[in-house]
């Protein structure tokens, strides 16, 4: 069984990057897609972007140069990046594995943005 | 982008009673392979969401069948039949047919 777990700080300061890190356990991220979701205070979601099987990526434009996702394949691990916060980016972040079958979630991890 | 609308913004329901959920896309969400590509997904307080059906119709591994997903290419329903308190959430509909993903602004089921 899948099980993925984000890691982070949990509050970074405006005009900084956000850090986050998805360690997978039980499947290889050389499958599939690997994605970050964020759900915002008052629950709307927004799909961020994943790198796929091969490393190749996809981001959501709303974000535009500000997103950057990698992986390590030796630690079974991806990445996320986002440059230049600001408090909009207060969210709660998940990793998510996503195939045909559907997006399967993360715990998720609560970052604040603020000074 | 897909704009998913669901409705309604939440949802009173007697246990042992059914609810149904609605999720309308602004683009047919069905494939020229046949494929319509709305999925459902639970988000349980202080849990992360799951998945409850994929691929519009298909109940994902675990799901009660008291679960039930059905529509055409861009209007679609959740049903779920004898609602019981572990179905307290927030439900959302997304769409994996085009990036960027978007999903409904979700709806939020509690019981009376």
């Amino acid at each position: 069984e899948v099980q993925l777990q984000e890691s982070g700080p949990g509050l970074v300061k405006p005009s900084q990057s956000l850090s986050l890190t998805c360690s997978v356990t039980g499947y290889s991220i050389t499958s599939n897609y690997w994605g970050w979701i964020r759900k915002f205070p008052g629950n709307k979601m927004e799909w961020m972007g994943y790198i796929s099987y091969s490393g190749s990526t996809s981001y959501n434009p709303s974000l535009k140069s500000r997103i950057s996702i990698t992986r390590d394949t030796s630690k079974n691990q991806f990445f996320l990046q986002l440059n230049s916060v600001t408090t909009e980016d207060t969210a709660t972040y998940y990793c998510a594995k996503e195939r045909s079958s559907g997006v399967y979630w993360g715990q998720g991890v609560m970052v604040t943005v603020s000074s | 982008d897909i704009v998913m609308t669901q409705a309604p913004l939440s949802v009173s329901v007697t246990p042992g009673e059914s609810a149904s959920i609605s999720c309308r896309s602004s683009k047919s969400l069905l494939h020229s392979n046949g494929i319509t590509y709305v999925y459902w997904y639970l988000q349980k307080p202080g849990k992360s969401p799951q998945l409850l059906i994929y691929r519009m119709s298909n109940l994902a591994s675990g799901v009660p069948d008291r679960f039930s997903g059905s529509g055409s290419e861009t209007d679609f329903t959740l049903k779920i039949s004898r609602v019981e308190a572990e179905d307290v959430g927030i439900y959302y509909c997304g769409q994996l047919l085009e990036n960027p993903r978007t999903f409904g602004g979700g709806t939020k089921l509690e019981l009376k």
